[in-house]
């Protein structure tokens, strides 16, 4: 039972313009959400995260959005750059027994088309 | 130094071979974790260590044996795997008080035959 989905495994965004990455949970006690961004051959990097007490978190050109009430979180990245080619992942966390756990989505693969 | 490292980057082993991953870290990080990946699928957590100590363990076979020598190692001891364990071995660290956001290291390509 996969509680975190990313429903598109790709995606293709002009240079320049806006990426938009979904993703939707399940679990009501997740209380912290992330982003991992991974290149191959490299393992995954932290790049945004929001508490579930707030709406938005902005960071230079990525923004993250959660919206509570219908369990999804979505990625803005604009604007987009080849570099940010790569499989990104949402992540989510709860509280198991005092420690925190991850669970990743499937990912995402984006592709900056120059 | 924000760098986790794992070694070896590849292993192929044998299912009767004992073999082992290591994972290092100089953050200052109190927690570490083992997570494995199959193709196009997600990290799935298997252990975390809180001081040095093993705090969760998701039900992974024996056969995967994690230690935790000091603060800055991590391992993990493989004996008798099967052919459906080979996958991505990463490994994870982070700060006890902000345990969402680990630092990955770039994994450990494990092939059993």
């Amino acid at each position: 039972d996969q509680q975190v989905k990313q429903n598109s495994p790709s995606l293709s965004v002009q240079e320049g313009r806006i990426s938009i990455l979904n993703c939707d949970y399940t679990n009501s006690m997740f209380d912290y959400f992330l982003w991992y961004k991974k290149y191959p051959a490299e393992g995954p990097t932290f790049l945004i995260s929001i508490s579930s007490i707030k709406d938005k978190n902005e960071d230079g050109r990525f923004t993250v959005f959660l919206n509570k009430s219908a369990k999804h979180l979505s990625l803005h990245i604009v604007p987009s750059q080849p570099g940010d080619s790569a499989v990104y992942f949402c992540a989510a966390s709860a509280k198991d027994f005092g420690n925190e756990k991850l669970t990743f989505g499937t990912g995402t693969r984006l592709t900056i088309i120059p | 130094d924000t760098e986790v490292t794992q070694t070896p980057k590849h292993l192929v082993m044998g299912m009767t071979n004992k073999k082992s991953l290591k994972c290092e870290q100089h953050m200052g990080h109190r927690a570490m974790y083992w997570y494995k990946q199959k193709a196009k699928k997600p990290p799935e957590l298997m252990f975390v260590y809180s001081y040095e100590k093993l705090s969760i363990n998701e039900s992974v076979p024996s056969r995967f044996s994690p230690e935790c020598p000091n603060s800055s190692l991590l391992n993990l001891h493989l004996h008798a795997l099967q052919p459906e364990d080979s996958a991505l071995y990463l490994c994870a660290s982070s700060q006890i008080e902000l345990a969402n956001e680990q630092f990955f290291g770039p994994g450990t390509r494990l092939t059993v035959l």
